[in-house]
């Protein structure tokens, strides 16, 4: 079974901090994103990676970066964290092809106070 | 991309067989239908894909109109752990995931 694990499933942090969100992946998935998560307007991208030290803007990336240093981790950093990225953050990882799956962590909840 | 249209929520009694709908009258030749779930506060679940033909799992069943304009997921015995938001979703060529509103299906005893 695909197996995407995420560092945290809950955080709290306060506005101006530098915050990590780490992704793992098992399945040497050539792709991973990154998505976040809030009521009324479903997943949203951030970013994508297709390969180690490559990424590509989502649909939303201001506020945020994204790391690849290895096939396997992808991930989320928000620079300096704002109360409106209060949000569920998703990662996910894809085979090569555009119509493989999907698969998804557990998600991270991030409150920013 | 294609849109996708699903009622916003459904019951079914613990045991019986849940029918999802899904239309998507715009869908072109070349995009899949995928069908996730995610129960609250959790990432979602990937149940079931397919093309043109009908697919099955063990977790559901998948039966796409000969015309591809619409779909039914089908949880042949549903149970408690079934109630989610299940999302019908077509991918296109870019391979961008593109979640609706979807159905919320509660399982009743």
């Amino acid at each position: 079974d695909v197996k995407v694990t995420q560092s945290s499933r809950y955080l709290v942090k306060r506005t101006g901090e530098k915050v990590f969100l780490e992704c793992v992946q098992d399945m040497d998935h050539e792709n991973m994103f990154w998505y976040r998560q809030d009521p009324g307007l479903g997943l949203r991208l951030i970013y994508f990676s297709y390969d180690v030290k490559m990424k590509e803007k989502g649909d939303i990336p201001e506020g945020y970066s994204v790391s690849r240093e290895k096939k396997e981790r992808f991930s989320l950093i928000l620079e300096s964290a704002s109360t409106n990225q209060t949000s569920m953050y998703l990662c996910a990882s894809r085979a090569g092809g555009h119509h493989d799956t999907q698969y998804f962590g557990p998600g991270t909840r991030l409150t920013v106070l | 991309d294609a849109k996708t249209t699903q009622p916003p929520s459904m019951d079914c009694a613990e045991g019986r067989a849940a029918n999802l709908p899904c239309n998507h009258s715009t869908i072109s030749g070349n995009e899949y239908v995928y069908w996730y779930r995610q129960i609250h506060s959790q990432g979602p679940q990937y149940i079931i894909h397919g093309l043109k033909n009908n697919e099955t799992n063990e977790m559901a069943s998948l039966i796409i109109t000969e015309d591809r304009k619409s779909s039914t997921l089908i949880l042949p015995h549903a149970t408690l752990r079934d109630t989610a938001v299940y999302y019908c979703i077509v991918i296109s060529q870019g391979g961008k995931l593109i979640f609706g509103q979807g159905t919320e299906l509660s399982v009743k005893p």
